[in-house]
């Protein structure tokens, strides 16, 4: 049980265009999803917390107008990266906990995104 | 400042020995800690989950202390595995921002030689 699933896995775009990426609990119902990003041979960075029906909670630095979050269903997200550049090309993983074991966040398997 | 520092960047074992890896912070009160396996080009995989008033936790081969006096958390890993050849990431849950947030140290890339 606790699959999450990303899709797309991988995605290159052109400078400027918008990317979505979507973040599905397959088998659980997720009240919180969480976007990170992870740099070559860095850790997860925290992007935003979204719960389910309300908008989502940006961390420092991170522009919300830039990074779309949505959480419309309790087992569906979507990071839309919006006008991109080179610089936001990295490997965006989203998670997903649920109420039954509150402190456990399942991951997905990650989207590369690289922007032209 | 915040910090949590994980102990090499890259630590090799051979099989069958026992890998030990440290994570510490500072300026962190977290209420648990989790221990997450990383494989090359994919989301990180739960391991264990330690409480803020547990000193120990086990699953399998895998064993978590966790130190809130000294800042350190220990992840053993018995009877090594190549297969346990993977970055193992410590995370500090509830100690900024929602109890379910986690804070991640950069890892520890593990290889087990055979």
């Amino acid at each position: 049980g606790a699959v999450v699933s990303q899709h797309p896995s991988w995605v290159i775009c052109k400078s400027g265009t918008s990317v979505k990426i979507e973040c599905r609990s397959l088998d659980f119902q997720a009240t919180t999803m969480f976007w990170y990003r992870q740099f070559p041979k860095q850790s997860l960075m925290l992007m935003a917390t979204s719960n389910e029906g309300s908008k989502a909670t940006y961390e420092q630095g991170v522009e919300k107008d830039k990074f779309l979050i949505n959480h419309a269903s309790l087992t569906l997200s979507t990071l839309t990266v919006t006008s991109a550049h080179p610089e936001d090309s990295s490997f965006y993983i989203c998670s997903a906990s649920g109420e039954r074991a509150a402190y456990e966040q399942y991951f997905g398997p990650g989207t590369r995104l690289t922007v032209t | 400042s915040q910090k949590i520092e994980q102990n090499s960047e890259a630590l090799n074992i051979q099989e069958g020995k026992t890998a030990t890896l440290t994570c510490n912070y500072t300026n962190y009160s977290p209420a648990y800690l989790q221990w997450y396996r990383q494989d090359p080009g994919r989301g990180p995989v739960f391991l264990l989950l330690i409480r803020e008033n547990e000193k120990e936790k086990r699953k399998e081969r895998l064993k978590v202390t966790f130190d809130t006096t000294l800042k350190q958390s220990l992840f053993h890993i018995t009877a090594s595995q190549p297969a346990d050849s993977a970055t193992y990431l410590c995370a500090l849950g509830g100690a900024s921002g929602s109890a379910r947030q986690l804070t991640f140290g950069s890892g520890t890339q593990l290889t087990v030689l055979p």
